[in-house]
């Protein structure tokens, strides 16, 4: 089966542009997650969705930050608009079901850089 | 509330020589601990994870992790090092919540 599909893989933007970044997770698992990823803090939860709903989106920064799943197969997370301070690896992870001992299988990842 | 302290940032082996990597839990029941690997420019990618039953747990690539209540720890562990390990490790604990909590991950660099 495949794993979790990011795109694009690499993104470099201007200041101000809108990003959009796409995730799609595996098939049958209804857990989804979006994380970043930056040196100075780490891996960080953005928001956490089960059955296509968000659960948690504690983690989201600010308003320019906005996720969505529209379906079982499909998820999005945006900034509009983008700052440098965004420059970091975005990670989509899915999980079967909202159990706690449940693996996370991470994709592999886009990595932005706002200019 | 859950939380994770990986207290080495860097750790560096030689080839061929014994790894041990730390991880400190704070949960207040049993957790649910994980190890992960992330190899440059990829994914993380799970290593091991420990759910109940033998402290001692085998995972992926000959390592292991040895679950120890009294220390709230759990130390990742390979015999010898391969090159091929070089990559960043992170533990991470689930608990009451069902999202587990990473540690800032630990960068091992393996000499030849």
């Amino acid at each position: 089966d495949a794993g979790v599909i990011q795109s694009p893989r690499h993104e470099v933007t201007e200041m101000g542009q809108e990003v959009t970044l796409r995730c799609k997770p595996i098939s049958g698992h209804n857990s989804l997650f979006w994380y970043r990823q930056t040196m100075m803090r780490g891996l960080e939860l953005l928001i956490y969705f089960n059955n296509n709903v968000p659960i948690d989106d504690s983690g989201m920064p600010e308003d320019r930050f906005s996720a969505k799943m529209p379906n079982a197969s499909f998820s999005t997370l945006k900034i509009q608009p983008s700052e440098p301070r965004d420059s970091a690896v975005y990670f989509c992870a899915s999980s079967r079901d909202r159990a706690a001992g449940n693996t996370i299988y991470f994709g592999e990842g886009s990595w932005l850089t706002v200019v | 509330a859950q939380s994770v302290t990986q207290p080495d940032i860097h750790i560096t082996v030689s080839e061929g020589a014994s790894l041990e990597l730390r991880c400190n839990y704070s949960y207040g029941a049993t957790p649910y601990l994980f190890w992960y690997v992330q190899s440059p420019g990829q994914g993380l990618q799970l290593l091991l994870k420990y759910f109940s039953g033998d402290t001692l747990v085998q995972g992926i690539k000959g390592f292991e992790a040895e679950f120890k209540r009294s220390q709230s720890s759990f130390n990742l562990r390979k015999p010898s090092v391969h090159w091929s390990d070089a990559a960043e490790y992170f533990c991470a604990v689930a608990g009451g919540s069902y999202i587990p909590t990473f540690g800032r991950g630990t960068s091992l660099i393996v000499h030849p």
